[in-house]
């Protein structure tokens, strides 16, 4: 199995763009989580679906973010517009459930400049 | 507070040291994880664990349900042990179970030198 898969791995763009990151979960997992890392907060949970729905929204910081996963596949977190704060590395993981392992992907850097 | 405390924050250690890490947590928890993270940013899961013991290879983890405490050990250390170790465990949502959102802490930074 490839893992979790994540793209892209590096992203810099300007303030105000709008920028998307992309996640294929692995194969058989149920359940997908989008995280954020900074040195200041660590790890952060942004939101995580089970069966493609989205169950705890709570960690997302504000509307300029949303995130969707329209099959069991594939997710996307997106940011519009983007800010200099938003930079740090983004994280999905997958895990078949509640009580497994998640498995991460290696994660997009983004710089917002 | 943060409901999970990691010490030490910071750890050096020669290669071929015996290194603990430890994690406690403030609440009842139905299992805690260690998460590895490497210089090149990548996080790989080590161990889930509600009880007792799990070894893998070098790798030892251990829980103390009632002390609400779990501690990490790394025999005859190497320097590609060097990485962050995170310790999280589930939190409980609303309804009072045990869901898969995950309180981290805030890790620990090994480094051991050859």
């Amino acid at each position: 199995d490839a893992g979790v898969i994540q793209s892209p791995r590096h992203e810099v763009t300007e303030m105000g763009q709008e920028v998307t990151l992309r996640c294929k979960p692995i194969s058989g997992h149920n359940s997908l989580f989008w995280y954020r890392q900074t040195m200041m907060r660590g790890l952060e949970l942004l939101i995580y679906f089970n069966n493609n729905v989205p169950i705890d929204d709570s960690g997302m910081p504000e509307d300029r973010f949303s995130a969707k996963m329209p099959n069991a596949s594939f997710s996307t977190l997106k940011i519009q517009p983007s800010e200099p704060r938003d930079s740090a590395v983004y994280f999905c993981a997958s895990t078949l459930g509640t009580g497994y392992e998640q498995y991460f992907g290696p994660g997009t850097r983004l710089t917002v400049t | 507070k943060n409901e999970v405390e990691q010490s030490p924050q910071n750890l050096t250690a020669q290669e071929g040291e015996f290194i603990t890490i430890n994690c406690s947590y403030s609440v009842g928890i139905s299992a805690l994880h260690w998460l590895q993270q490497h210089p090149g940013g990548g996080i790989v899961s080590l161990f889930m664990l509600s009880s007792g013991k799990k070894k893998h290879g070098r790798l030892i983890a251990t829980i103390n349900i009632q002390e609400k405490h779990s501690s990490l050990h790394i025999t005859a250390s190497h320097p590609r042990d060097s990485a962050v170790y995170i310790c999280a465990h589930p939190r409980l949502d609303k309804v009072g179970e045990y869901g898969n959102k995950l309180v981290f802490g805030a890790g620990t930074i090994l480094r051991v030198k050859s």
